[in-house]
């Protein structure tokens, strides 16, 4: 069985500048997918970013990218030139093969102006 | 077709009744997954259906729920007798063939069992 650990339950940024948010797992598949995504208040789950276990090269979508380290079994989610809209609840998430996804239990993130 | 929908988004209920939840994928996606997710936790897996084939349950599936994904298009989640603890966001994914296994997320539905 695989676990996920958010260590942080609450981090804040202020607008502009750079957050990171930590996530941990443990698993003995070699072969996985993790994900972070963005939970805003009262609105569904949308995908952030996506990271193949088996690809060294770091994920990055614009002003998201990811640090995995896969021997340490860390994946850490950086929002640089934070904005007000990036406020929500992030969660980080190990996926197998078959999709069976197993979260962490969510970094609520405040931006201040 | 604009993404996973589910119905009802709210649902109230007395404890001991009988309760279903529907969810309607991506059209084309093959793959459909529920959770449930409780105040201030990520989302736990419930179980996944590939076309309508249930392939998998989480044990947190207890013999009073039960779902189905007849036609392989939408699925339903029905639990019975319900039980104050039943208490929770229910999530509805999919996920398209051949994909990175980026799943789609439903609104979902909140269910409040009193």
């Amino acid at each position: 069985a695989q676990t996920v650990t958010q260590s942080q339950p609450e981090m804040s940024v202020q607008e502009a500048e750079t957050v990171t948010l930590s996530c941990t797992y443990d698993t003995s598949e070699s072969d996985y997918y993790l994900f972070w995504y963005k939970q805003p208040p009262s609105r569904q789950m949308i995908l952030v970013i996506r990271q193949e276990a088996y690809k060294q090269q770091n994920a990055t979508e614009n002003r998201f990218s990811v640090n995995f380290q896969k021997a340490a079994k860390s994946f850490s989610l950086k929002i640089s030139d934070s904005q007000l809209g990036d406020a929500a609840m992030y969660f980080c998430a190990f996926v197998t093969n078959a999709g069976k996804s197993t979260f962490g239990d969510g970094t609520t993130l405040t931006v201040k102006p | 077709d604009t993404g996973v929908s589910q119905n009802p988004r709210h649902k109230i209920t007395k404890r001991g009744q009988n309760v279903t939840f529907r969810c309607d994928p991506i059209s084309e996606h093959n793959r459909l997954y529920w959770y449930r997710q409780t105040l201030g936790q990520g989302p736990e897996f419930l179980t996944y259906f590939q076309n309508e084939a249930q392939l998998e349950k989480s044990r947190l599936l207890s013999d009073r729920f039960s779902a189905e994904r007849p036609k392989g298009s939408f699925s339903t989640l029905e639990i019975q007798r319900t039980e104050q603890g039943d208490s929770a966001m229910y999530l509805c994914a999919s996920r398209a063939p051949l994909s990175y296994n980026e799943q789609f997320f439903g609104p979902g539905t909140r269910l409040t069992v009193l």
